[in-house]
């Protein structure tokens, strides 16, 4: 089975600029996660979804990110307008279903923001 | 609050020796799961383990051991005769039932050397 699939895989863009990160989640999972990891924060969620519907996005940095799901398998996340600071490696995760807490990672897509 | 605390920041072995990473949570909910995460060079997340709050049973996985531990919140993790393929940052992460959020923690970064 194929496992979550982000595109792309690097993203280089200059500050201002709008970015659209993709993500695929494993077919069947009701959850959708997308995390940021950076040198001086770590790993922290910025918002999940749960049957295509947003749950708790408290961890959306501002109101430049949005997040959507229109479908069970696919999911956005688009930065607007994109800053040097939000350089980071955004991974996206799903799982499957309220009881099973595993959530499988993305490879993660590495945004450079100049 | 919740919180998850790996204080080693980096170790370095030399191939063959055992190895033990800690992790200390912190957190108030009853019902809670503990994972450990590996994030090799190529950058993705690897799920290697989860327990719940409600077993403190240890778990061996190959060379892999886990032990848990509520009466100390530690979740510390060894590896046995380390090879050099261990080489990875691993990460600790508490997952509350209450809010459905997993926290990571600040990782440690393992180097196996030759």
């Amino acid at each position: 089975d194929a496992g979550v699939i982000q595109s792309p895989r690097h993203e280089v863009t200059e500050m201002g600029q709008e970015v659209t990160l993709r993500c695929k989640p494993i077919s069947g999972h009701d959850y959708l996660f997308w995390y940021r990891q950076t040198m001086m924060r770590g790993l922290e969620l910025l918002i999940y979804f749960n049957n295509n519907v947003p749950i708790d996005d408290s961890g959306m940095p501002e109101d430049r990110f949005s997040a959507k799901m229109p479908n069970a398998s696919f999911s956005t996340l688009k930065i607007q307008p994109s800053e040097p600071r939000d350089s980071a490696v955004y991974f996206c995760a799903s799982s499957r279903d309220r009881d099973s807490y595993e959530q499988y990672f993305g490879p993660g897509t590495r945004l450079t923001v100049t | 609050a919740q919180k998850v605390t790996q204080a080693q920041t980096e170790i370095s072995v030399v191939e063959k020796e055992d190895v033990t990473l800690d992790c200390v949570y912190e957190t108030r909910d009853t019902t809670y799961y503990l994972f450990w995460y590996k994030q090799p060079p190529s950058g993705e997340l690897v799920f290697l383990i989860r327990r719940n709050s409600f077993d403190e049973q240890n778990e061996i996985s190959g060379r892999y051991s886990w032990n848990f531990q509520k009466s100390t919140s530690s979740f510390n993790f060894t590896i046995t005769a380390s090879q050099v393929v261990d080489s990875a940052v691993y990460f600790c992460a508490l997952f509350m039932d209450s809010s459905y959020k997993l926290i990571f923690g600040s990782g440690t970064r393992l180097l196996v050397r030759p």
